[in-house]
């Protein structure tokens, strides 16, 4: 299978502990996008890669998250010092190369994080 | 501002018949605009997009056509199957140097036979 794969797909956390979530793109796909998904919403975009370089975080929810793409492959998110309210789906997607605006989006199945 | 306004769900027909969703954007310039669907149990996926004003985006039985007038992009499928069952999102491409995607707040569609 080479779709979008993420890992872990469940995360249970007590407050105030820190979380990392792995997305494995599409191999060649240079472009990745984190979102944050609650019942009942769409999703919601959280920060934007294209190849190693963060190119939009400005959406981060606060400076408790950080991602990284150190090669260019694999991503990262982290939340330090989780908070019930981060209790969501974080969703990877990935998008070859070309219009940013125009191209399409493959998404991972998601990690679900509980923060109890 | 730049957003996406679906209608809302659960939209419940019984098998064969018309569906549409309804899906609104704003924007600043000519954004790409996407339908996405999850099936129950599954991540998003790609059903449809439109590029640029007027495009019709086609795929298993599912149109939707980019109307810049009206600034919509309404989901219609003729003929609904059981299996059509899944929540579908609409979604606004980035425009003007951003790098945002939008989507909506997603609309469950539910077919009973």
């Amino acid at each position: 299978d080479t779709g979008v794969s993420q890992d872990p797909r469940h995360k249970i956390t007590k407050r105030g502990q820190n979380v990392t979530f792995r997305c494995d793109p599409i191999s060649e796909h240079n472009r990745l996008y984190w979102y944050r998904q609650t019942l009942g919403q769409g999703p919601e975009f959280l920060t934007y890669f294209q190849n190693e370089a963060q190119l939009e975080k400005s959406r981060l929810l606060s400076d408790r998250f950080s991602a990284e793409r150190p090669k260019g492959s694999f991503s990262t998110l982290e939340i330090q010092r989780t908070e019930q309210g981060d209790s969501a789906m974080y969703l990877c997607a990935s998008s070859p190369e070309g219009g940013v605006s125009t191209d399409t989006q493959y998404f991972g199945p998601g990690t679900r994080l509980t923060v109890l | 501002g730049n957003s996406v306004t679906q209608m809302e769900g659960p939209v419940t027909l019984s098998e064969e018949a018309f569906l549409t969703i309804n899906c609104t954007y704003t924007a600043t310039g000519y954004p790409s605009l996407f339908w996405y669907v999850q099936y129950p149990g599954e991540g998003l996926q790609l059903l449809l997009k439109a590029t640029k004003a007027d495009d019709k985006g086609s795929n298993k039985g599912f149109e939707a056509t980019y109307r810049k007038e009206t600034t919509s992009f309404h989901l219609e499928k003729g003929s609904v199957q059981v299996s059509d069952s899944a929540v579908y999102f609409c979604s606004r491409g980035p425009t003007g140097g951003s790098y945002i995607p939008t989507f909506g707040r997603g609309t469950s569609l539910i077919v009973h036979p």
